[in-house]
Order: C-alpha cells, then structure tokens, then sequence
C-alpha cells in the first residue's frame, strides 16, 4: 500500500525559504517508472503542479516558479524534499506530495498548509 | 503554461448524466493522450478518477467515464449520486515537459 505524509512548517515570513519533506512507503524511488511530485493549492483555488522527481533524478520544474524550486530525493530514507525560495503571502496554500509519473497522479498525501505572514 | 478551460460549474439530478469539459491546446490537451481526472470533496485531498484520457484505477466505479477530441476532454458521470457532488479538475501533460491544471468544476447534485 502506498502512501505519501507531508511535513513542514505550518507558518513562514515572507521572504523566507519553504522546505517540505515528503515521506513515503509502499515503494522506493529508484525503482524504473516511480516519480514524486509536490502540488499546491491556494485557499479556494486550483491545483497547480509546482514540481516532479523520476527514479533516475531527472527534476522538473514549473516554468513559472523554476527559479524559487528546488526538488530533491533520498532515496535510502524514502523522502523527498522540496524547497521554494522568497515565500510571499501569495504562496500560501495546501501542499501535496503525490506519486504518480507522466499520465497522472495517482497517490496524494493528506497535505499539509503553508501560511506565509509576517 | 495556462491553465486547462473547465467551467466553473454544473449540476445534476439523482440518475441523471453530466458531462464536464477541459479545454487546452495542441500543447497540451491535443498533443498527449496524457489527461487525467481528479475528484476532491471538501477539507480531503484529490482522489485520481480517470487517466490517460478513459482509463478508469481500479477501484473507482464504471460511472465515470473520460474521453478527448482534440484539445478537449471531457468527463462523463453517469447515474449522479449524491456522494458525486464535489470539485473536479482535469490535468495534462505539456510539451514544456510540466503538467497543467483546470480551474476546477464544482459538481452540485441537486
């Protein structure tokens, strides 16, 4: 069985730098067509896909927030962690760890919510 | 990358079908057979529904139904229950090697 938990802050200031680590089971990442994505999601907003990680550490990034990102693995302690640099209150939201490669995700953690305020 | 086009809502009676849409472009919705469907009640979390465009995870009922022509896909819900009243969204594969949401729809079984 297959889940994800994600864990981090429950508050940043802005200008700070979010990290979020997402811890699972029921797979390991170096395994061939295994991927770890983090979505988020705004207060009554959409889904939006911020980033992917592939077995082979091959990293994927939003076009719009590449610069602010970055994901990682570890894959002996199955986590993986991702970073977003100069959080503005803009950016808070629910943010999902999810498994699932090119044609969907199909395992989503809980979430955990990020506010950002001074 | 912009966002996938859903309408922002519909409704249903008990038993009856609805159908809700996902507009993108060549880019994305039109270039990959890579669309996907999530359902997410209020306060949980999204629960994947359909993917590549009509393929149903086991477990989730033969209700629901997907299918693409062109850039649009398209979510079907036969026999609306009541338990199917929640949000949904459509999300795609791009040619920038990201993955793009819809707005979202709001299913209300009336």
């Amino acid at each position: 069985q297959v889940t994800l938990r994600e864990s981090g802050p429950a508050l940043v200031k802005p200008t700070q730098t979010l990290t979020l680590t997402c811890t699972f089971s029921g797979f390991s990442l170096s395994t061939s067509g295994m991927c770890v994505s983090w979505i988020r999601q705004p207060p009554g907003k959409a889904l939006e896909w911020l980033a992917l990680i592939d077995w082979n550490d091959v990293k994927y990034y939003s076009t719009s927030l590449k610069t602010r990102l970055t994901i990682s693995k570890d894959t002996s302690k199955n986590q993986v962690v991702l970073t977003m640099t100069n959080m503005d209150p803009v950016d808070t939201a629910t943010y999902y760890c999810v498994s699932g490669c090119v044609d969907a995700f199909d395992i989503w953690g809980h979430g955990t919510m990020v506010a950002v305020s001074s | 990358q912009s966002a996938l086009t859903q309408p922002a809502s519909v409704s249903g009676s008990p038993g009856q079908s609805i159908t809700i849409s996902c507009t993108g472009t060549s880019s994305d919705v039109g270039g990959y057979n890579y669309v996907s469907w999530y359902q997410q009640h209020p306060g949980k979390a999204p629960k994947l529904m359909i993917y590549d465009v009509s393929q149903r995870p086991s477990g989730v009922s033969n209700r629901f139904s997907g299918s693409k022509s062109g850039n649009t896909a398209s979510l079907t819900i036969s026999g609306l229950q009541a338990e199917d009243e929640a949000d949904y969204y459509c999300s795609s594969y791009t040619t920038s090697s990201t993955w793009v949401f819809g707005g979202g729809t709001k299913l209300t079984v009336l």
